[in-house]
């Protein structure tokens, strides 16, 4: 139990556009899911937490307006890299969490994460 | 704050010998603990984690940690050492009193285990 999907799981994607990454709970539902970047040999950066149906929260210098969080169900959480350029670049992974119960019990369940190259 | 601390970039071991991975930590309160591994490429993958209890955590794959309180550590170790358990390992607290509906984890930097044939 406790499986956490993304997609997609690697995308190429030219200077300008923007790309979109799904986070999905299969067998739970997440009250709160976070989202990471990870560049080569580096730990994960915590880039905001969201839960279902309020405003993420982002992190200090992380732009809001350039990575769209959206956490419309209690299974899906989804990042949007809006007018994406090469530095943006980077390995993103999101994680989950199960709400309710004792709080401190609640672990992260993460995703496999999705590499993102910007030509 | 809350911050977690990895002292080895990397760690070389013979496969077949035992393994430690180093961790200390800080937070404010009583710590919960974890260890993921991941492999290149990949997610995280949950190894074990310390709540309460005993301070001996056993996990996946054959690891345990030990939780010293004292020292503010929390190393991982294997007794036997696999090539297969090659990747990176990343140690995580979070402050057991940081709030209903705050679970956000603190990682240390990471540690690439590399086991030697």
């Amino acid at each position: 139990g406790a499986v956490v999907s993304q997609h997609p799981s690697r995308v190429i994607c030219k200077s300008g556009t923007s790309v979109k990454i799904e986070c999905r709970s299969l067998d739970f539902q997440a009250t709160t899911m976070f989202w990471y970047r990870q560049f080569p040999k580096q730990s994960l950066m915590l880039m905001a937490t969201s839960n279902e149906g309020s405003k993420a929260t982002y992190e200090q210098g992380v732009e809001k307006d350039k990575f769209l969080i959206n956490h419309a169900s209690l299974t899906l959480s989804t990042l949007t890299v809006t007018s994406a350029h090469p530095e943006d670049s980077s390995f993103y992974i999101c994680s989950a969490s199960i709400g309710g119960g004792a709080v401190g019990y609640n672990e992260q369940f993460f995703g496999p994460g999705t590499r993102l190259t910007v030509l | 704050a809350q911050s977690v601390a990895q002292p080895e970039d990397q760690v070389n071991v013979a496969e077949g010998n035992p393994l430690t991975v180093k961790c200390t930590y800080s937070v404010s309160g009583n710590p919960y603990l974890f260890w993921y591994v991941q492999y290149p490429n990949r997610g995280l993958q949950f190894l074990l984690k310390y709540i309460t209890g005993d301070n001996l955590v056993k996990g996946s794959y054959g690891f345990e940690a030990e939780f010293n309180k004292s020292q503010t550590s929390f190393h991982l170790k294997k007794p036997s050492a696999l090539v297969s358990d090659s990747a990176l390992y990343f140690c995580a607290v979070r402050d057991m009193y940081s709030g209903a509906g705050s679970y956000q984890l603190t990682f240390g930097k990471g540690t690439k285990l590399s086991v030697i044939p």
